[in-house]
C-alpha cells in the first residue's frame, strides 16, 4: 500500500545552521505533499505544501523540494532556531478532500 | 476565533466504557477531520466531514468508532466498549475548502484506557 516514510528519526543541528529533513514517498498519484511541525503536547502545525506538478516552493525560512523521479521530498530550514525544535512530518494528500497520510516523523533538535 | 478546540484534553476510562470527545472547529471552516496518533507515529486519518456530511469513514478503526457533525459545526467522536489498544491521542482538524491543503489542528484529546 501507499506509505510516506522518513530517512532519519532524529536530526541534531547547531543553532544558526541550515537543516534538511528528508522524506521518501511511494504514492505517485498524490496531488500535494505537505510538511507539518509538531511541538510537544500540541497538534501538528502546517508549514508548507507543494503541488505534485512543482519541484520547489519557498516560504519564510523554509524551502520544500520535490523530486518525483526518485519519489523524494525534503524540507530545508534556513538559520535554524531553538524554536524550530519539534517533530517534523511529511505527508501526502491524494484524496481530493484533503485526506492526508502522514509519515512517522523526524525529531529536530537544535543545539544552542 | 482562537483555533480548533478539543474537549476534554485528557480522558482516563476503564476498559469497556464508552467515551465521547468533542471538537469545535474554526468557525468559517466547512471541513473537519479526525485523526488518531500513537506515540512516535504520525497522525492516522479516521474520518472526514464536509459541512454535516460524513464523506469518508472507511478508515474508522472498527464499528466501535463513530463520529457525527449534526449541524455542520462541532463534531463528536465516540468510542464504544473501549479497549486498551484505543489508548492514543485523538486529534481534530479543520480547513476551508479551497486551493490549499492547510488544515488547522487542535491540541488533541489524550485517551488512556485502563
Amino acid at each position: 500500500g501507499e506509505s510516506v516514510g522518513l530517512h532519519l528519526p532524529t536530526l541534531s543541528v547547531q543553532e544558526g545552521d541550515n537543516s534538511i529533513i528528508n522524506c521518501a514517498y511511494s504514492n505517485s498519484a498524490s496531488d500535494y505533499f505537505i510538511w507539518y511541525k509538531q511541538e510537544s503536547g500540541k497538534g501538528p502545525q502546517f508549514i508548507i505544501d507543494i503541488r505534485s506538478n512543482m519541484d520547489k516552493r519557498q516560504g519564510q525560512r523554509v524551502t520544500v523540494l520535490l523530486n518525483k523521479t526518485v519519489k523524494h521530498l525534503s524540507l530545508q530550514i534556513a538559520a535554524t532556531q531553538p524554536g524550530d525544535s519539534a517533530v517534523y512530518f511529511c505527508a501526502e494528500d491524494s484524496g481530493g478532500y484533503q485526506k492526508v497520510t502522514f509519515g512517522t516523523g523526524t525529531k529536530l533538535q537544535v543545539i544552542p | 476565533d482562537t483555533g480548533v478546540s478539543q474537549d476534554p484534553r485528557h480522558k482516563i476510562t476503564k476498559r469497556g466504557q464508552n467515551v465521547t470527545f468533542r471538537c469545535d472547529p474554526i468557525s468559517e471552516h466547512n471541513r473537519l477531520y479526525w485523526y488518531r496518533q500513537t506515540l512516535g507515529q504520525g497522525p492516522e486519518f479516521l474520518t472526514y466531514f464536509q459541512n454535516e456530511a460524513q464523506l469518508e469513514k472507511s478508515r474508522l478503526l472498527s464499528d466501535r468508532f463513530s463520529a457525527e457533525r449534526p449541524k455542520g459545526s462541532f463534531s463528536t467522536l465516540e468510542i464504544q466498549r473501549t479497549e486498551q489498544g484505543d489508548s492514543a491521542m485523538y486529534l481534530c482538524a479543520s480547513s476551508q475548502q479551497g486551493a490549499t491543503t492547510e488544515a488547522f489542528f487542535g491540541q488533541g484529546t489524550r485517551l488512556t484506557v485502563v
